[in-house]
């Protein structure tokens, strides 16, 4: 059981560079999420996505595009890499959107991600 | 103010000792409660949820005072395995008003 699988492991970019980072679930989850975490701060939610076709913004989505295709895929865009999204990158799943003691989150390894 | 705060630490404990965390919220509306470790370089992983009656999971006790608006962890007869960073999470909704601490860092030291 692989659970969430997140790639690449790091990448460094030059300002104004794209790239996608993959997340992959194989637990049926409903609830998909893209974090970010920086040092002294919590981790912060970009981009979300309830079920196959639905996605919303979080807290910080500026500079980040999502897709939700298939219930298992949920890549994160960014369109033209800055400085400011140097940080560490969490895809997070669940089974439910509701939050609930008995469907608790499960996050990828994560990505370094350094832009230059 | 931060909707969710913690004593970054870090602390420093031997062996063997009783360490407490705390983390209050701001949101008086909020649901849910848990407790992630996060190990160096690591992703987050779920330790214990925090009911409102209080939880004990072998050596960690999780409590609940919605009054004062804080949550605690206890961790008893530390070990050199209990070195990681601890977040707290709080939710007022779906799993996208979920709200991370910036963490409290624990060393345990022999």
């Amino acid at each position: 059981n692989a659970g969430v699988t997140q790639t690449p492991k790091f990448q460094v970019l030059k300002t104004g560079q794209s790239m996608t980072l993959q997340c992959a679930q194989d637990m049926n989850h409903e609830y998909m999420s893209w974090y970010r975490q920086d040092p002294g701060m919590g981790l912060r939610l970009i981009h979300y996505s309830v079920g196959a076709g639905i996605t919303d913004q979080g807290e910080v989505p500026n500079g980040y595009n999502v897709s939700r295709s298939t219930t298992e895929d949920f890549p994160l865009r960014l369109l033209s890499a800055a400085p400011s999204q140097t940080s560490v990158y969490f895809c997070a799943s669940s089974y439910s959107y509701g939050a609930s003691y008995n469907s608790p989150l499960h996050f990828g390894n994560g990505t370094r991600l350094t832009v230059t | 103010r931060k909707e969710v705060e913690q004593d970054p630490g870090p602390f420093n404990v031997p062996e063997g000792a009783t360490v407490a965390f705390n983390c209050t919220y701001s949101n008086s509306a909020s649901q849910s409660f848990f407790w992630y470790r996060q190990d160096c370089r690591k992703e987050p992983k779920l330790l214990m949820s925090v009911y409102s009656s209080g939880n004990e999971d072998g050596r960690f006790t999780a409590q609940l005072n919605r009054a004062s608006q804080y949550i605690s962890l206890l961790i008893r007869d530390s070990k050199l395995s209990d070195s990681a960073t601890y977040l707290c999470v709080v939710i007022s909704g779906g799993y996208n008003k979920l709200i991370f601490g910036a963490g409290t860092r624990l060393a345990v030291h022999p």
